[in-house]
């Protein structure tokens, strides 16, 4: 089993430019997470998707775009690129839990270095 | 507004020795909280879960106390190993169904030989 995959590992963008983060997990877990990690701040929760078809917004979600494409893939989406978007995002799911977002452990995927110049 | 804390500082500590690392929290009513380890460069990796109603949890070295009349989590590691070595993150979720998880800041843990 490959856990959490997540592509691309670096990317660097213009000020403006759109890309889609893609994330891909192999354990049939319900849940899955986009976070972002900076210095000091922590991982802030930006979208997160509790089951197929159903997506919410976290902490920080202005500026992002979010599709679950099936029970195994969600993509995260940067439409204009800004570069207070510098950041590690990392893609994360967990098991099915009784209700919400789950009670389990999250499987962290390696996460992309997304520089925004 | 809820807040997780955790030591920014690094803490430094001989081989062999108990590392101990502390996570404060206010504003905030958990069900449950984690404990998670993140090498350089990776995600982090889950550790332990404890409960609001438990006290304390074991895994080999690992030791986690929870304190909810403290809002305070400490976490052990015995005999502790150069390979300890990492950042150690805490993460809470409240009761409500519709609650998040929120992962404080991490505190970094360096074990010299």
């Amino acid at each position: 089993n490959a856990g959490v995959t997540q592509t691309p590992k670096f990317q660097v963008l213009k000020t403006g430019q759109s890309m889609t983060l893609q994330c891909a997990q192999d354990m049939n877990h319900n849940s899955m997470y986009w976070y972002r990690q900076d210095p000091g701040m922590g991982l802030r929760l930006i979208y997160y998707s509790a089951s197929e078809g159903t997506t919410d917004k976290g902490e920080v979600p202005n500026g992002y775009n979010v599709s679950r494409l099936n029970k195994r893939e969600f993509s995260l989406r940067l439409e204009s690129a800004a570069p207070s978007q510098t950041s590690v995002y990392f893609c994360a799911s967990s098991g099915p839990g009784t209700s919400g977002i789950g009670n389990n452990e999250q499987f962290f995927g390696p996460g992309t270095r997304l520089t925004v110049l | 507004s809820q807040k997780i804390e955790q030591n920014s500082e690094a803490l430094n500590i001989q081989e062999g020795k108990t590392a101990t690392l502390t996570c404060n929290y206010t504003n905030y009513s958990p069900a449950y909280l984690q404990w998670y380890r993140q090498d350089p460069g990776r995600g982090p990796v889950f550790l332990l879960l404890i409960r609001e109603n438990e006290k304390e949890k074991r895994k080999e070295r690992l030791k986690v106390t929870f304190d909810t009349t403290l809002k305070q989590s400490l976490f052990h590691i015995t005999a502790s190993q150069p390979a300890d070595s990492a950042t150690y993150l805490c993460a809470l979720r409240g009761r409500s169904s519709a609650s998040k998880i929120i992962f404080g800041s991490g505190t970094r843990l360096s074990i010299r030989p």
